[in-house]
């Protein structure tokens, strides 16, 4: 079945180790979205991909990056994590699909996430 | 920028009993879009909205998008054990791709 796919599902790094989330697609999307999600609250946009061309979101601290070798892969670095960086880490992707108004134009698709603890 | 308000932030209900949640952006939008998050999961979308007025049903859930496409709801008629979880309302801009989050209506349902 076509999906989302997040590795790992669980990750523990500690204080200021370096850390690195993946995500793969089966979909055929032209967008990647990266997403931290802490207890009880709303997504949060950190940056997405159009194809090849990276938006960051202008409050995403740059200990922060992305990489988007091909369109089925994605990766999330974080470069010194700190305790505040614990969370959910949702991958999403959708497929803008030419006409502004026509649905399915923002749908976007989830994977499970990675739930980073930082030690 | 953009901005989407949800409320209730949190909703308990006896089973049975019905249960709404509300969305309101700054903006008006081109479209709005519900997701379901149960305990421990991801969001999962539910539904899209881009008409002026629009009303869609699943089953016993109730979307509606206000004429002027800046406030949406969702209604669950006679609530279930399984509908337990958290709501969010997410608005699309005109021209744009991102979704905008509200923050969530958090729904226990107690039997």
């Amino acid at each position: 079945d076509a999906m989302v796919i997040q590795n790992p599902r669980y990750q523990v790094t500690q204080f200021g180790k370096p850390v690195t989330l993946s995500c793969s697609q089966t979909l055929n999307h032209n967008v990647m979205y990266w997403y931290q999600q802490k207890s009880s609250q709303a997504p949060k946009l950190l940056f997405h991909y159009y194809d090849k061309d990276f938006n960051n979101e202008a409050d995403t601290p740059d200990n922060f990056q992305s990489r988007r070798p091909n369109t089925s892969f994605c990766f999330l670095d974080i470069r010194s994590p700190g305790l505040g960086d614990a969370a959910m880490y949702l991958c999403a992707t959708s497929r803008p699909s030419g006409g502004r108004d026509l649905a399915g134009w923002h749908t976007q698709y989830f994977g499970p996430g990675t739930r980073l603890t930082v030690l | 920028g953009q901005q989407v308000m949800q409320i209730p932030q949190y909703q308990h209900v006896q089973e049975g009993e019905d249960f709404t949640t509300y969305c309101n952006s700054s903006t008006t939008l081109s479209n709005i879009q519900w997701y379901k998050q149960r305990p421990g999961g991801h969001p999962v979308f539910l539904i899209q909205l881009v008409k002026s007025g629009e009303v869609k049903k699943q089953k016993r859930l109730t979307f509606q998008f206000g004429e002027a496409k800046k406030n949406s709801s969702l209604h669950i008629t006679a609530t279930q054990t399984t509908d337990v979880g958290t709501y969010f309302c997410a608005g699309g801009g005109a021209g744009s791709y991102q979704l905008t989050f509200g923050k969530g209506t958090k729904l226990s349902v107690i039997p």
